[in-house]
């Protein structure tokens, strides 16, 4: 069964360093997301990206956070300068056209010292 | 968003029914109700989803009210691998693109 993947399962970063967490989504969906989830809170919506720009984003996605689709199968995001408050289980999902069913990944948890 | 409110727990025993509510009363028209669950340690899974009729899938059946004001999820055979948190979450009726937007959910606990 097609699922998502994610890399790496778990980042160490020191506070101010850029961090690229990496996501490759199931092979013909069209839609891709971010979410986050700090350790004990909610799921939390960061962006959708679609056609190869940005569709939906939160107030979370302000402009230290990036996404990129730089290759048919990769789907990164991009926190340019990390902070304490980052730190947080970072999943990645998608979607098929025409369905509503989001496929997550199993997250990457990003720890920021 | 429009909100959706879940008890914040409950429990059941291993191979019975579990019913799940879920309120929504200011749904809009053109919103979808998803169920979505957390098991330990794992990303959030597909569960099911609706708009007016009752839908069933091989996890579970999903029972809407008349007036959609609220829902019901339905685990007909509860096994110990369905202890996860179960959102109800209203979306998508931008279609594709719409980010999910997660509560607090209800932690459902399986006693053996």
């Amino acid at each position: 069964e097609p699922e998502v993947t994610q890399t790496p399962s778990h980042q160490v970063t020191q506070m101010g360093q850029e961090v690229i967490l990496r996501c490759v989504p199931i092979s013909n969906h069209l839609y891709f997301y971010w979410y986050r989830q700090i350790l004990g809170q909610k799921v939390e919506f960061l962006v959708s990206f679609y056609n190869n720009e940005i569709s939906e984003k939160s107030e979370i996605f302000d402009d230290q956070f990036s996404v990129e689709r730089p290759d048919g199968s990769n789907f990164t995001l991009k926190i340019r300068s990390t902070k304490l408050e980052d730190s947080a289980m970072y999943f990645c999902a998608s979607s098929d056209a025409g369905s509503y069913e989001q496929f997550f990944g199993p997250g990457t948890r990003l720890t920021v010292l | 968003d429009a909100k959706t409110t879940q008890p914040n727990s409950m429990e059941s025993n291993e191979e019975e029914p579990v019913h799940l509510p879920c309120n929504h009363s200011t749904i809009s028209g053109t919103d979808y109700i998803h169920w979505y669950r957390q098991l330990p340690s794992q990303g959030p899974e597909y569960v099911i989803h609706g708009l007016t009729s009752n839908v069933n899938n091989r996890m579970a059946s999903l029972a809407i009210a008349e007036d959609r004001k609220s829902s019901t999820l339905i685990l007909h055979r509860a096994t110990l691998r369905d202890a996860a948190v179960y959102y109800c979450i209203l979306c998508c009726s931008r279609g594709g693109a719409d980010g999910l937007t997660f509560g607090k959910g209800t932690h459902l606990i399986i006693q053996p």
